[in-house]
């Protein structure tokens, strides 16, 4: 849906570097969650988050960082890519708990 | 935390056969189940979800039981067409929690 977009859509990044991923949703969903998507492994959350300024780990948050300044906003930064982050990464709202998911158009990232 | 298996991994079916796939969850405390449908290159979207307060949820050719007793559920594609090939992920969300654990995927094919 419309109501939440990420970016960039794809991402070319080195070992090393810092990545920032973009998720914005227009819905004033009050839960927002970090994906990444893997051959085998299905859909992994990495980060989630329940309100501004509230954030928690999910499965597998090594090597990222989140933050929540805004409920419209909750940006995903690898501090320094390394190429087991080569993966789909979805960002996702809802607005309760028990309430539908909704996911943005994901990113693609290769870390060379 | 809450551990979802899905099983098949992969599934063929001919076109208007019925399609069968099947997920087990380990915490009796989850009370959310929803299907999600992810076309190759698309973000996965709501196909149909059911509460734990309900035995059978159907819409048009597809239903989802659960099995609380068993802590399984299963969803079921009728007079499969050729639109219905995609991967299809489970998940269960436990009461009074944010987030949702997903399955690992099937990756539905549909035969002409």
């Amino acid at each position: 849906d419309a109501g939440i977009t990420q970016s960039p859509r794809y991402k070319i990044t080195e070992t090393g570097r810092q990545v920032t991923l973009m998720c914005h949703q227009t819905w004033s969903h009050s839960y927002m969650f970090w994906y990444r998507q893997d051959l085998g492994h299905g859909l992994r959350l990495i980060y989630y988050s329940a309100a501004a300024d509230i954030t928690d780990k999910g499965e597998v948050p090594d090597g990222y960082v989140v933050s929540r300044s805004k409920t419209e906003n909750f940006p995903l930064t690898l501090e320094s890519a390394t190429r087991s982050q080569t993966s789909v990464y979805f960002c996702a709202s809802r607005a309760g708990q028990g309430e539908k998911l909704f996911f943005g158009s994901g990113t693609q990232l290769s870390v060379l | 935390g809450e551990n979802v298996e899905q099983h098949p991994s992969t599934l063929s079916v001919q076109e208007g056969d019925s399609a069968v796939i099947k997920c087990t969850y380990s915490d009796s405390a989850s009370n959310y189940f929803p299907w999600y449908k992810q076309e190759l290159g698309k973000r996965p979207q709501l196909i149909i979800d059911i509460r734990s307060n309900v035995g059978e949820k159907k819409d048009q050719r597809i239903a989802v039981t659960l099995n609380k007793t068993a802590k399984h559920f299963s969803l079921h594609i009728t007079e499969t067409q050729p639109e219905d090939s995609a991967v299809y992920f489970c998940a269960a969300s436990i009461a009074g929690n944010e987030k949702l654990t997903f399955g690992t995927g099937t990756r539905l094919t549909i035969i002409p």
